[in-house]
């Protein structure tokens, strides 16, 4: 299995410009989740999803969004991206009801926004 | 709401000494207790984990113990070394749809 997988790994753009951050997992997990990690501030949630067409906010939501059309894949859209959008994100994923609440991290995507 | 709160680092330790990071957390349930880690420019990876009250979570020499009276998971290791080096990040998960963070501790083990 290769678990979660992130693409891009390194991205730059512009103020302004939109784009969309790739995750997918083939672990048949139900739960999915996008974090940002910025320093000294720990992850903070951004969006999860707990199965195909259903997501959900987390803490940090303004500015993205996502959607679930498959189990696999869960895509982060950032729509008009900002200085304050630089940070390096993480997709996660975790079984569904039931299992331990442990989660899997893919290996990040770190953006830059000038 | 749920949060977590670590001890700032960053935390300068040599080969072999003891490592004690300390967690404390605040939650409306019986959240489950993780330890993650994250070495130079890689992702998280699940350190150890505990599911209830007094459960030791342990691995690679690391423990934790879940204290449901002081509401603590202190993170420690008799000996480090220099692989060790890392940061270490407590988080706990009430609802299981997401794990809430702590700031993350950075540990550098020298020779």
């Amino acid at each position: 299995n290769a678990g979660v997988t992130q693409t891009p790994k390194f991205q730059v753009l512009k103020t302004g410009q939109s784009m969309t951050l790739q995750c997918a997992q083939d672990m048949n997990h139900e739960y999915m989740s996008w974090y940002r990690q910025d320093p000294g501030m720990g992850l903070r949630l951004i969006h999860y999803s707990v199965g195909a067409g259903i997501t959900d906010q987390g803490e940090v939501p303004n500015g993205y969004n996502v959607s679930r059309s498959t189990t696999e894949d869960f895509p982060l859209r950032l729509l008009s991206a900002a200085p304050s959008q630089t940070s390096v994100y993480f997709c996660a994923s975790r079984p569904g009801q039931g299992a331990s609440y442990e989660q899997y991290f893919g290996p990040g995507t770190r953006l830059t926004v000038t | 709401g749920d949060s977590v709160t670590q001890m700032e680092g960053p935390v300068t330790l040599s080969e072999e000494a003891c490592l004690t990071i300390n967690c404390t957390y605040t939650a409306t349930g019986y959240p489950s207790l993780f330890w993650y880690v994250q070495y130079p420019g890689e992702g998280l990876q699940l350190l150890l984990k505990a599911t209830k009250a007094d459960d030791k979570g342990s691995n690679k020499g690391f423990e934790a113990t879940y204290r449901k009276e002081t509401t603590s998971f202190h993170l420690e290791k008799g000996s480090v070394q220099v692989s060790d080096s890392a940061v270490y990040f407590c988080a706990l998960s009430d609802s299981g749809y997401a794990l809430n963070f702590g700031k993350g501790t950075s540990l550098l083990v020298t020779p």
